[in-house]
C-alpha cells in the first residue's frame, strides 16, 4: 500500500515560469511532510518541509502548501531555474521515533 | 569533506557472491538508514538503526542484512546477490537533538550495484 504518491512521473517548464509538483498520502497520522530534491549521481538532499499544524511554509524560490483534509501537498517554485531541473521527492513521518516514507518521485525539467 | 561517505561508489558483482556496502558519518547522529531506488520506485527503506544497538527491518529487508559497527558505521550486506538486487543504494543519517522536529535525513552519494 503506498501512502505517499506523487503520480507525475514528470513535469515539464519554461525558466522563469512556476513549477508546481504535487503529493498525496492517504495516512491521516502522518505529522511532517518534507521535499527532498536529487540531482543525477548524488544523494537527496533536504529542500523544504512543514509540520502538519501549518498549511504553508516558504523558503526563497521554494514554497510548499499543505491541505490537510485533502491530504495534499504541493512544491512550488518561483521563478524556476534551469539548476531545478531534478527528480524531487515527496517524504512523510509520523511521529517523532518513525521513518520516513518517500513517494516515488517527479522528474522537474526547466527549460531554458 | 562530505559528512556522509558510501564505499564503493560502484560495484559490479555475480550472483550469488557475498557483497558489502559500506557507510560512514562524521554528523555525530545516532539514527543511520539504508536505502535503495530503481527506476520509477522512488526510495524504498531496507534497514534502520536508531542506535548502535538497534537494528530495524525496513519495508524490503529479505536478501539484506545489516551491521552497525559503531555509531558512525553502518553496513549493508548481500550474502548472495541476485540480478534483482541491481539499484543504487544510498544510506542516511538523522538526529533529532537540535533539529526541533523536523527528522531531516541526510544521505550519502550512493553506491550504484550491478549483479550479473
Amino acid at each position: 500500500d503506498q501512502q505517499v504518491k506523487q503520480n507525475s512521473p514528470s513535469l515539464s517548464v519554461q525558466e522563469g515560469r512556476i513549477s508546481i509538483l504535487n503529493c498525496d498520502y492517504t495516512n491521516s497520522m502522518f505529522d511532517y511532510f518534507l521535499w527532498y530534491k536529487k540531482y543525477p549521481a548524488e544523494g537527496p538532499t533536504f529542500l523544504i518541509s512543514i509540520s502538519s499544524i501549518k498549511d504553508k511554509n516558504e523558503d526563497g524560490r521554494f514554497t510548499v502548501f499543505l491541505n490537510k483534509s485533502a491530504k495534499h501537498l504541493s512544491l512550488h517554485i518561483v521563478p524556476s531555474q534551469p539548476g531545478d531541473s531534478a527528480v524531487y521527492f515527496c517524504a512523510a513521518r509520523r511521529g517523532s521515533n518513525y521513518k520516513l516514507t518517500f513517494g516515488k518521485g517527479t522528474l522537474l525539467t526547466v527549460n531554458p | 569533506d562530505a559528512d556522509v561517505t558510501q564505499t564503493p561508489r560502484n560495484r559490479i558483482t555475480k550472483t550469488g557472491k557475498r557483497i558489502m556496502l559500506e557507510c560512514s558519518q562524521t554528523k555525530g547522529h545516532d539514527r543511520m538508514y539504508w536505502y535503495r531506488q530503481d527506476p520509477g520506485l522512488g526510495l524504498r527503506l531496507i534497514y534502520y538503526s536508531f542506535d548502535v544497538k538497534d537494528i530495524n527491518k525496513g519495508e524490503i529487508s529479505d536478501g539484506y542484512s545489516v551491521s552497525r559497527q559503531a555509531q558512525a558505521k553502518f553496513s549493508l550486506s548481500l550474502e548472495s546477490a541476485i540480478p534483482n538486487q541491481t539499484a543504487l543504494y544510498f544510506c542516511a543519517t538523522s538526529d533529532l537533538k537540535g533539529q526541533g522536529n523536523s527528522n531531516e535525513q541526510f544521505f550519502g552519494p550512493g553506491t550504484r550495484l550491478t549483479v550479473l
